[in-house]
């Protein structure tokens, strides 16, 4: 299976300032069909996960565009440019390249 | 309006099984798969397995092989999560999702005796 590994774990924020969540894969997550199956899920408290990124960089519906996301390969980064209160919950990066589909361990976001 | 409705809070005893619906509108059901996903309280997302609606042809994840059946009711756009030999580790909010784009709003499954 392939191991998601997400940094930091945990990351207190001041509001209006940037964060940022690294995701690691162990292995290359290009399919062979040459798209890259790597999306990004925000949860807030209480809710059922939300797509926010699919394929590395595109904005699902509905999400702001303070939200981005890059990377290749085996290393992703999504960012949030400012961070707002809604934004507090837990992101989590899934690939979906290989059977079994995984997911990184969680990132929590909080207000500092 | 599009969404993904699920089946309410069940609670069973070790040893039994448990079946979760996810009832799907809005769309058309045999268009997309049909992911399982669970999340123990406190914990992290853990991919359980999916299942094409239209085929029925699934997939499961390792650890759930041998204990896990998802079939579906195309004339009820419904789909079914049956896990069986139940333990007080299979305690955790089980989620179907459409993709990973579209969930339902969860299903508390407790086990204890």
């Amino acid at each position: 299976d392939i191991v998601m590994t997400q940094t930091p774990l945990s990351s207190p924020v001041t509001l209006g300032q940037p964060a940022s969540i690294s995701c690691r894969s162990s292995q290359s997550l290009v399919h062979s069909d040459g798209n890259t199956y790597l999306s990004w899920l925000q949860q807030r408290p209480g809710q059922p996960p939300r797509l926010l990124i699919y394929k590395i960089s595109n904005r699902f519906s509905g999400v702001p565009d303070r939200f981005s996301g890059s990377g290749a390969g085996t290393d992703f980064t999504l960012k949030i440019s400012r961070v707002e209160a809604e934004d507090v919950g837990v992101y989590y990066c899934m690939q979906a390249t290989q059977f079994p589909k995984t997911f990184g361990q969680g990132t929590k976001v909080e207000i500092k | 309006q599009v969404q993904l409705v699920q089946s309410g809070a069940e609670v069973k005893k070790p040893g039994a099984s448990v079946k979760v619906s996810c009832k799907a509108s809005g769309y058309t059901f045999t268009s997309y798969d049909i992911n399982w996903v669970r999340q123990a309280t406190g914990q992290g997302l853990e991919w359980m397995g999916w299942m094409n609606p239209n085929s029925g042809n699934t997939g499961y994840a390792q650890k759930f092989q041998g204990r896990v059946t998802m079939t579906r009711n195309t004339s009820i756009s419904t789909a079914y999560m049956e896990l069986s030999s139940l333990r007080s580790e299979d305690t955790a909010v089980y989620y179907c999702a459409r993709g990973s784009a579209l969930w339902g709003q969860g299903t508390l499954v407790t086990v204890s005796s």
